[in-house]
């Protein structure tokens, strides 16, 4: 079964502490996989796929293919960082559906 | 940045009447796709649309959906008679394709607030 998910509801930090935002999924296959944002009122946004191996705005994530997780992490997170973040994959590149996590919800207090 | 487009921004119907969603994709895109979040729950993919045809849909993509490209520009779903359960938030995402680097990503729009009474 084709399946994402992401343990934590809400996850509630300070400003500067670390961040882990977990998922993990089930595939059958090489997925793709990738970690959008939502931030209040707006649109998803993609913050980053593992293709890429990039870091946007401080986060990064590793896909590791033995435990099939794509954390999310952030060495010190900041109050605009709060928002709505949802993992997900894909069975390809091109034309392939995404298949979403529940979500977990970011709040960094001052 | 270019973006998608979704219109209206918010819809409320009456069980049993018809609807339909717009959605105006990033031009030169050649993957779309409509998503829904019923409050509370999971972004669900609904169905795929490439080259003028549905590519893949859900089980939630029942008879009474349907999904055309009419004009070469709109990319819209249609739900025929309402339920109540059709209640969600529906998304529209392209996808550049081609396979050029970067094309992978799906664009989403704001969405489309359906509420059913």
């Amino acid at each position: 079964a084709q399946r994402v998910t992401q343990p934590e509801k809400l996850l509630s930090v300070f400003k500067g502490a670390p961040v882990e935002l977990k998922c993990n999924y089930s595939y059958s296959g090489s997925p793709e996989l990738f970690w959008y944002v939502q931030y209040s009122r707006q649109r998803l946004q993609l913050l980053l796929r593992h293709i890429s191996r990039e870091s946007i705005k401080g986060f990064t994530a590793d896909l590791n293919k033995g435990e099939t997780s794509f954390h999310l992490k952030k060495p010190f997170a900041q109050e605009e960082d709060s928002a709505m973040y949802y993992c997900a994959l894909s069975g390809r590149n091109q034309g392939g559906k995404l298949i979403f996590g529940q979500g977990t919800e970011l709040s960094v207090k001052p | 940045e270019p973006e998608v487009t979704q219109t209206p921004s918010h819809q409320v119907t009456q069980m049993g009447q018809e609807v339909i969603l717009r959605c105006v994709p990033i031009s030169n895109h050649l993957y779309f796709y409509w998503y829904r979040q019923i409050l509370g729950q999971k972004v669900e993919f609904l169905v795929s649309f490439y080259n003028n045809e549905i590519s893949e849909k859900s089980e939630i993509f029942d008879d009474q959906f349907s999904v055309e490209r009419p004009d070469g520009s709109n990319f819209t779903l249609k739900i025929r008679s309402t339920k109540l359960e059709d209640s969600a938030m529906y998304f529209c995402a392209t996808q550049g394709g081609g396979g050029r680097l970067g094309t992978d990503t799906q664009y989403f729009g704001p969405g489309t607030r359906l509420t059913v009474l």
